[in-house]
Parts: C-alpha cells; structure tokens; sequence
C-alpha cells in the first residue's frame, strides 16, 4: 500500500463509451502524474500537475483528458478511445522539487477498449 | 533518442545468488537523480533504491545495491541473495535537474526477472 488509490482497477469500454479514471492520495504530495504502460514499451508520461496546475503533456491526443480538482485527487477523463488505448494506466505523486523525490505510484487502471 | 535503456528484456537467477540488471542513461544534465522500481505482476510500482549524480558512495538499500559508473552513464541494480518474491519487472528512472517543480521521471523498458528455486 503506497497511500495512491486508483479506481477502477479493470475497466472494459467500448470505442464510443466515456468513463473517467480516477486517482487519490493522502500523502501531502502537490505533484501528480499520469502514465500509460503498454506492453513492451516504457511507461509513457502522459500529463503532470504541480499544485493543480498541469505543467507537462507529452502530445497526448485529446480523447484523454486531465483534471486536477485538488491536490489529492487526479481524474483521466476518457472518450472515443481506440483499440489501441488498451494499456495499464499509472498514477503517481510526489513533492515537488529535489531530484531525490521518488514517486509514489498507484496500482493501476487496466484498460481495455474493445 | 532514448534517454533510459535497458538491455535485458530478461533475466533469470536461481535462489541466493546474486544478479545485476543493467541500465545506461543519457542526459546533458550536471544534476540528476537514477532510481529503481519493482513491478510485481499486482501492478504497483515499488521504489527500490535512489542514487544521486553527486553522490560519490554507491547507493544501497538491504540487497538492493546500485553500480553507479558517472563516466559510463551507467546504473545498474545488483540484487544480491536473489528470493522467490523478487521475481517481477524491475524498472530503471531518471529525474533531471532543469525543472524542480515536480519533474516526472522518464523510464527505461524493464527487465523481467525470474527467480527459480
């Protein structure tokens, strides 16, 4: 148990659903982030936050879609996704600043679009 | 150009004895910081060990022991007296240093370790 909750932890939706993921954590963290793991590929960094604000996105097509309410809490809005959008999707946080600060992650949202 | 690159997709390892996953990074950066994670088959990513680009001793954590080579760019993970339990995908990160503002941390492929006993 890391304190980063993601729900659901499976997910099965069809190309013309829209669901939302979602990611918590009581950890006191300001930053948090979203990843896409495929197989046979590196974690893709998809989206950061910074005390809510997001800082980074890493040419992520539109049909995801961040929110970022408040510091704890981390939503990946999704829609007309494509067959190829089946992943593992990670959550993550950690504090701000200092290259020693390790990230916290969650267990993932297993995705599949069919 | 891939900034984290892991050679060994996987490894295998008998119980107690040790094993070294490879990892060489790339980065124009003076300041930066290497980490490990595990990944068993659940999902989570378990942070293992950190070494910092100015760290002049080898990080160590329990087994976990990391081979810091600065003019190698390398950062291996030595996994000594290897357990049934440490069979998982391990994972080799990096954070630079140009943007301290919660800079995400870029990740290498993986290795799959497999421990047999």
């Amino acid at each position: 148990e890391t304190g980063v909750t993601q729900t659901p932890r499976h997910l099965v939706m069809g190309m013309t659903n829209k669901k939302s993921l979602k990611c918590e954590q009581h950890l006191g963290h300001n930053a948090m982030y979203w990843y896409k793991q495929s197989a046979k590929k590196p974690l893709e960094l998809m989206f950061v936050y910074n005390f809510k604000e997001q800082t980074e996105n890493n040419s992520v097509p539109s049909r995801f879609s961040p929110e970022c309410p408040n510091s704890s809490h981390l939503f990946l809005h999704l829609h007309t996704l494509q067959p190829e959008d089946s992943a593992l999707y990670l959550c993550a946080s950690s504090h701000p600043g200092g290259l020693d600060t390790e990230a916290f992650f969650g267990q993932g949202t297993r995705l599949t679009v069919v | 150009a891939q900034k984290i690159t892991q050679t060994q997709p996987g490894m295998f390892v008998q119980e107690k004895e040790a094993v070294t996953l490879d990892c060489t990074y790339d980065t124009s950066d003076q300041s930066y910081g290497l980490f490990w994670y595990k990944q068993p088959s659940s999902g989570e990513m378990i942070f293992l060990i950190y070494q910092g680009s100015y760290d002049e001793q080898n990080a160590t954590e329990g087994r976990y022991s990391l081979n810091f080579q600065k003019a190698r760019k390398s950062a291996n993970l030595v996994i000594s007296a290897s357990q049934l339990g440490d069979s998982a995908m391990y994972f080799c990160a990096m954070r630079e240093g140009r943007d301290q503002a919660g800079t995400a941390l870029i990740f290498g492929k993986g290795t799959t370790l497999s421990v047999s006993s």
